[in-house]
């Protein structure tokens, strides 16, 4: 099966630098995503690592390490509107490419 | 496109009630997925659907059932509801071509709150 590991809750200050850090174990690795949520909203899809490496999209950057099953999520320039939860997702290439999602970190921003 | 839609958005049942959540999706997606959410908690997979007339199970599906009968819908079924199943429902869909770098991006409905008295 596969478990995945991130912290519960996160907060800085606008124009701040958050970091995300993923563990993952899986028997079926194919990637790496992360997805946000508003409260009361849907998840959306931000990034998505396949391979080792940083991905930068904006303010946004996700680090993949496959030997060390781990990754992040970078926010940079934090804006109050990127309070949000955030999770880490892996892609299980047995099984109709279904993601399993990581609990959440909850990343607040304050003035 | 209205991507992935989902009804109703709000319902209370009754214990040993039932209902069918309906998920709609116009992007042409081979796969969809049902989630379920509880509070503080990242997404749980109920079942899944690879193509139009197949189903699977994923983490949590007791007391829940599928259907597949056309490729753009995917329908949750709840047979005799009880309060553990109070939760938010996410349908989700995406196209994968199964390739290593493709993102296969899940797209995912606005939810179904769903309250179990």
């Amino acid at each position: 099966g596969q478990s995945l590991e991130q912290p519960s809750e996160v907060t800085a200050v606008e124009g701040a630098i958050v970091q995300i850090n993923c563990t993952y174990q899986t028997s079926g690795f194919y990637g790496l995503s992360w997805y946000q949520q508003h409260d009361g909203g849907a998840p959306t899809f931000l990034s998505y690592n396949a391979l080792d490496g940083l991905e930068e999209t904006g303010r946004f950057s996700s680090f993949l390490s496959r030997s060390d099953s781990y990754g992040y999520l970078l926010l940079q320039e934090l804006q109050m509107k990127d309070s949000a939860s955030y999770f880490c997702a892996v892609r299980d290439r047995a099984a109709g490419n279904k993601l399993t999602f990581g609990g959440g970190t909850r990343v607040l921003v304050k003035p | 496109n209205a991507g992935v839609t989902q009804t109703p958005k709000f319902r209370v049942l009754k214990t040993g009630q039932s209902m069918t959540l309906l998920c709609a999706q116009d992007m042409n997606h081979e796969y969809m997925y049902w989630y379920r959410q509880d509070p503080g908690m990242g997404l749980r997979l109920i079942h899944y659907s690879v193509g139009e007339g197949t189903t699977a199970k994923g983490e949590v599906p007791d007391g829940y059932n599928v259907s597949r009968l056309k490729k753009q819908n995917f329908l949750l079924g709840l047979e005799s509801a009880a309060p553990s199943q109070t939760s938010v429902y996410f349908c989700a869909s995406s196209m994968t071509s199964g390739e290593l770098l493709s993102t296969d991006t899940q797209y995912f409905g606005p939810g179904t709150r769903l309250t179990v008295l």
